[in-house]
């Protein structure tokens, strides 16, 4: 079975940065795109960045766009997600998701449970 | 990119069909044919439940359809049972190559 694990979470000031991990397993990580999406605490999904199954191509929210940098090492089956010039409103449960197929990035077919980041003076 | 509209809440009785809506604009939904549907219970990652506009996952009730008209696309769900009452989110490819949802619905099933 699939399986999403993310990590790197904590409360953080405001203007920080973080990393957040996603540990991918049970699946041939290096053949599907990946995604980050965010939930904020009683709110709806919102998605935050992709990558390609080799990292060639990514693509951002406007919202975390040129703040946020989306990255993977195959290596390690593992998703990253640098996030520098932390905001009061990027607070959130932040996601990794597995893209469906390769003809199919923009469906996200797993989901991790997320990791809570928290910006917060 | 502004999030695609959903209506906030929608209920039925048990056995009813429902419908749910999400409007976008000829930027993300009626530009391309590339909108899922998510279904995601209380403290539970999202599950994928329509792609394609109309395809089902492989183990998804086929109680689930989805469709699109312009700049709108529908979910609905027939022969609603209790085990469906949970929050729906909208997803559509965008121009910009990027990925919007909705901003949820919340299913009551009576």
């Amino acid at each position: 079975q699939v399986q999403l694990v993310e990590s790197g979470g904590g409360v953080v000031q405001p203007g920080r940065s973080l990393r957040l991990s996603c540990a991918a397993s049970e699946f041939m990580f290096s053949s599907y795109a990946m995604h980050w999406v965010r939930q904020a605490p009683g709110r709806g999904l919102e998605w935050v960045a992709v990558i390609s199954y080799d990292g060639s191509y990514e693509n951002y929210a406007d919202s975390v766009k040129g703040r946020f940098t989306i990255s993977r090492d195959n290596s390690k089956s593992t998703l990253y997600l640098q996030m520098n010039g932390l905001r009061a409103d990027d607070t959130a449960v932040y996601c990794c998701a597995k893209g469906l197929g390769t003809g199919s990035w923009y469906y996200l077919d797993y989901w991790g449970r997320g990791t809570l980041v928290t910006v917060s003076s | 990119q502004s999030a695609l509209t959903q209506p906030a809440s929608v209920s039925g009785s048990p056995g009813q069909s429902i419908t749910i809506s999400c409007t976008g604009t000829s930027s993300d939904i009626g530009g391309y044919n590339y909108v899922s549907w998510y279904q995601q219970h209380p403290g539970k990652a999202p599950k994928l439940m329509i792609y394609d506009v109309s395809n089902r996952p492989s183990g998804v009730s086929d109680r689930f359809s989805g469709s699109k008209s312009g700049n709108t696309a529908s979910l609905t769900i027939s022969g609603l049972q209790a085990e469906d009452e949970s929050d729906y989110y909208c997803n559509s490819y965008t121009y910009s190559g990027t990925l919007v949802f909705g901003g949820g619905t919340k299913l009551t099933v009576l």
